[in-house]
């Protein structure tokens, strides 16, 4: 049972040009969102991470979007670079509940950003 | 400040055997988490240790370890290993333990012929 679902195995956008990376949880205990980004070869990454009291957290040319009620969210990265080529993964944690040590992450989403 | 630091990056070993692979956290964190990650089930929490104590356990079994010592270095031991098992292991440490504070080692490849 995956309480944290990327639906989509992989994404193509040019560079200049908006990419959205979509999630969906089932688990209605998590509080806390993050995204990652991971190269080959190496861990992952944190990219932002937003709190299930607000509905958006913008830092540089990332933002994250929180719809609670449909249990989604996203990551929009604008304007998209060759550099952000990655697997991105979204993690959530049940903050609240004590499970603040534990993440309980998606399969991920390859981006490509091409020139 | 180096990162997270994990040994070997790449190990192959048969069915039946057993392995243990290694964790360095940042200086100064206490908390040392692992993960394995697989193409089919993704980035999966196996363990977590502050102060030389488990704190939270994943939905692994028995065969799967892991223990601190008290220089907050970690190890993870995986017995009679199987086919499934070949993975990438992620060691992450923070301060504390808290989600959002977590650095991510490269990682042990981890292949069982």
């Amino acid at each position: 049972d995956q309480q944290v679902k990327q639906n989509s195995p992989s994404l193509s956008v040019q560079e200049g040009r908006i990419s959205i990376l979509n999630c969906d949880y089932t688990n209605s205990m998590f509080d806390y969102f993050l995204w990652y980004k991971k190269y080959p070869a190496e861990g992952p990454t944190f990219l932002i991470s937003i709190s299930s009291i607000k509905d958006k957290n913008e830092d540089g040319r990332f933002t994250v979007f929180l719809n609670k009620s449909a249990k989604h969210l996203s990551l929009h990265i604008v304007p998209s670079q060759p550099g952000d080529s990655a697997v991105y993964f979204c993690a959530a944690s049940d903050r609240s509940g004590g499970s603040n040590y534990k993440l309980t992450f998606g399969k991920g989403t390859l981006l490509t950003v091409n020139p | 400040k180096a990162g997270v630091t994990q040994t070997p990056r790449y190990l192959i070993k048969t069915r039946g055997q057993q392995v243990t692979l290694s964790c360095s956290p940042i200086s100064g964190h206490r908390s040392v988490s692992w993960y394995q990650q697989t193409p089919g089930q993704g980035l999966q929490f196996l363990f977590e240790y502050f102060s030389e104590t488990q704190r939270n356990k994943g939905n692994f079994p028995g065969r799967f370890s892991g223990r601190q010592f008290s220089n907050s270095r970690s190890e993870m031991n995986v017995s009679t290993l199987e086919l499934g098992d070949s993975a990438l292991y992620l060691c992450a440490s923070s301060l504390q333990g808290r989600v959002d504070t977590q650095y991510f080692g490269p990682g042990t490849r981890l292949t069982v012929l």
